[in-house]
């Protein structure tokens, strides 16, 4: 089984509507991440959370929420999306121990498409 | 804080051909650098990574990569490819500046390799 899955792979969307894209790790780690990547513009940061009581803005927050339920678990919310947020999103995990290099280790990520 | 750039965005080869993908970063503090490949279909991971020591670095897949300070480069090679090597390749590095970069990573705009027979 994935260390980290992401639900649901594929979805398809209208403009307005509220969508969740969930994260689960069976990793241990306590650091997570949600990314978006876009042709040419790599990934970027949207939120990422050191524990369950800690959630931090990435660089493209804008839109978007998230909720951490539990170390294991890391949902990211559209709550009204619209068609620039199509996009694939990837969730992450690493290991808050020791080094704050350590290695992010991602999900397969979501594909969304906004209508 | 680090920031990364991927000089070309395409590099299209020719199986066992050699290959090399550009990153150029900047950065005036300690630097650590990071190569992650996307296999089409699938999430990132990790290919290599430099953190200290050897310029030097070799990773998976038969992949390496060597740290240049002087012309600011972290360029990626492989000597001979293959048709599994088909992929998109990112750099990054630590968004923050040292230890306070708490574990952020900024992405460079990543590459794609395509290996044609």
């Amino acid at each position: 089984d994935a260390d980290v899955t992401q639900t649901p792979r594929n979805r398809i969307t209208k403009t307005g509507k509220r969508i969740m894209l969930e994260c689960s790790q069976t990793k241990g780690h306590d650091r997570m991440y949600w990314y978006r990547q876009d042709p040419g513009l790599g990934l970027r940061l949207i939120y990422y959370s050191f524990d369950v009581k800690d959630i931090n803005k990435g660089e493209i927050s804008d839109g978007y929420s998230v909720s951490r339920q539990a170390q294991a678990k890391f949902s990211l919310s559209l709550e009204s999306a619209i068609p620039n947020q199509t996009a694939l999103y990837f969730c992450a995990t690493s290991d808050g121990k020791g080094a704050w290099y350590n290695e992010q280790f991602f999900g397969p990520g979501t594909r969304l498409t906004v209508l | 804080a680090q920031s990364v750039t991927q000089l070309d965005s395409q590099v299209p080869v020719f199986e066992e051909a050699p290959v090399e993908l550009r990153c150029n970063y900047s950065s005036s503090v300690s630097v650590y650098l990071f190569w992650y490949v996307q296999y089409p279909n699938q999430g990132l991971q990790l290919l290599l990574k430099y953190l200290s020591g050897s310029t030097l670095v070799k990773g998976i897949n038969g992949f390496e990569a060597e740290f240049n300070k002087s012309q600011t480069s972290f360029h990626l090679r492989k000597p001979s490819v293959h048709i599994s090597d088909t992929a998109e390749y990112f750099c990054a590095a630590p968004s923050g500046a040292g230890g306070t970069s708490y574990g952020k990573l900024t992405f460079g705009q990543g590459t794609i390799l395509t290996v044609h027979p």
